[in-house]
């Protein structure tokens, strides 16, 4: 299994500021996976971070308001960017392992609330 | 595009009881199917991976089925502690599209009383 550490596990931020998470995995992983939990609801994948390109983000999410690095096989940070209060959600980062039959696993995540 | 529920939203059972958790998807070309546990405010832990070509996976007192061709999984957990609390929730992942994607249901809230 893999072992991912994020940070800040989580803050109260205020509107019209950002945030940036990081995720550090113990062992390189081709990619890695952005997800929100919204308060009450089910995981939404955000985008897909490749190292050495730019992620690839899904529908109802753009680059400029969740900036994603992807600098090496190890680590990735997701930026929230101007922050508003309908921001407020868990954040949750995730990486797969192949050896594993593609066995999906998560960081403890991050828990924003926006003021 | 994939939908996944899950039924109960919440469920309430004395400690020692034995209980199933249900998972339903609407397509049934499915790569595997993973269960995790949520604790409030927390991480996701993975329980068990189910491959499309299995039938059920086991682990201490969990044990899930797979049953494809109607589009249904269960979690079985034996033995309920109050340790079990916590929210759990089954995912998907497709063939079609992005493989690697992963459709989570809305989970089910588990609480077991002393």
């Amino acid at each position: 299994s893999a072992v991912i550490s994020q940070k800040p596990s989580r803050d109260i931020c205020q509107r019209g500021t950002s945030l940036t998470i990081q995720c550090q995995v113990d062992s390189q992983v081709t990619m890695m996976f952005w997800y929100r939990q919204q308060p009450g609801q089910s995981l939404t994948l955000i985008a897909t971070a490749n190292q050495g390109s730019e992620a690839t983000y899904e529908s109802g999410f753009v680059i400029d308001k969740f900036p994603i690095s992807r600098p090496n096989l190890t680590f990735s940070t997701l930026t929230v960017s101007n922050m508003s209060p309908e921001d407020s959600s868990i954040y949750l980062c995730s990486v797969e392992s192949r050896e594993m039959y593609t066995e999906a696993f998560f960081g403890q995540g991050t828990r924003l609330t926006v003021v | 595009k994939q939908e996944v529920t899950q039924i109960p939203a919440a469920l309430s059972v004395p400690e020692g009881e034995n209980l199933v958790l249900n998972c339903s998807f609407t397509d049934s070309a499915i790569y595997n199917l993973q269960w995790f546990r949520q604790d409030p405010g927390k991480g996701l832990t993975s329980l068990l991976l189910i491959q499309s070509s299995q039938r059920e996976q086991t682990s201490g007192r969990l044990n899930a089925s797979l049953d494809k061709s109607s589009g249904r999984s269960t979690l079985y957990i034996a033995a309920s502690q109050p340790g079990d609390s916590a929210t759990y929730l089954c995912a998907v992942r497709d063939f079609s599209g992005s493989a690697r994607q992963l459709t989570f249901g809305s989970g089910t809230q588990l609480t077991v009383l002393p």
